[in-house]
């Protein structure tokens, strides 16, 4: 149980496109999911927490006109990538919290995605 | 501002041998601790909780939790090739997010 996926698993852009990534928990409802980026050998680093219904809470010094979040279900959070540059290319990793589980502190994180802008 | 340290490391223990991993928080009214390993090049996956001061087992992994000194710890034994990866300390303090420490990278050689 307690299983979330991403889509895609890796993805090469071009510089100024958009690129969406997928976050869904596949055998649980999650009203929160949490999107992070971790660039290489650095700590994961949180960039907002979507909340199903509403608007994200991004967290300081994250542009939330250039990292789009959109949490239309409770299975099911997006996150877009707009106008990319190479400086955005690292790895992104969503996590999910159990709305019906009995621990709502724990999450569980999707396997990441590793965006690269050429 | 709420804290989790944890020492980067590499903590380098031979195979068979037994690793410990510390954590440090800063806030008192942290409810909900994890353990989280990351292999490199992957997403961290949760191996173990703990929510009460003690000990808790699961196979060859042991938290320990001391509320009152504000610091849990990670015990592997047997240690493995395989648990070579780095481990996150992550405390819930009853706010939305876990916060999380920078990590400890493990090394066991064979």
């Amino acid at each position: 149980g307690a299983v979330v996926s991403q889509h895609p698993s890796r993805v090469i852009c071009k510089s100024g496109t958009s690129v969406k990534i997928e976050c869904r928990s596949l055998d649980f409802q999650a009203t929160t999911m949490f999107w992070y980026r971790q660039f290489p050998k650095k700590s994961l680093m949180l960039m907002a927490t979507s909340n199903e219904g509403s608007k994200a809470t991004y967290e300081q010094g994250v542009e939330k006109d250039k990292f789009l979040i959109n949490h239309a279900s409770l299975t099911l959070s997006t996150l877009t990538v707009t106008s990319a540059h190479p400086e955005d290319s690292s790895f992104y990793i969503c996590s999910a919290r159990d709305s019906g589980g009995s621990d709502r502190s724990k999450q569980y994180f999707g396997p990441g995605t590793r965006l690269t802008v050429t | 501002q709420k804290e989790v340290e944890q020492n980067s490391g590499p903590l380098s223990v031979p195979e068979g041998a037994i690793a410990s991993l510390n954590c440090t928080y800063s806030d008192r009214v942290s409810q909900s601790f994890f353990w989280y390993r990351q292999y490199s090049g992957k997403s961290p996956e949760l191996i173990m909780s703990i929510y009460s001061n003690g000990d808790k087992e699961d196979g060859r992994f042991t938290a320990q939790l001391n509320k009152a000194s504000q610091y849990v710890s990670l015990l592997i034994r047997d240690s493995q090739p395989s648990d070579s990866a780095t481990y996150l300390c992550a405390v819930y303090s009853g706010y939305s997010t876990l916060t999380f420490g920078k990590g400890t990278m493990l090394l066991v050689s064979p």
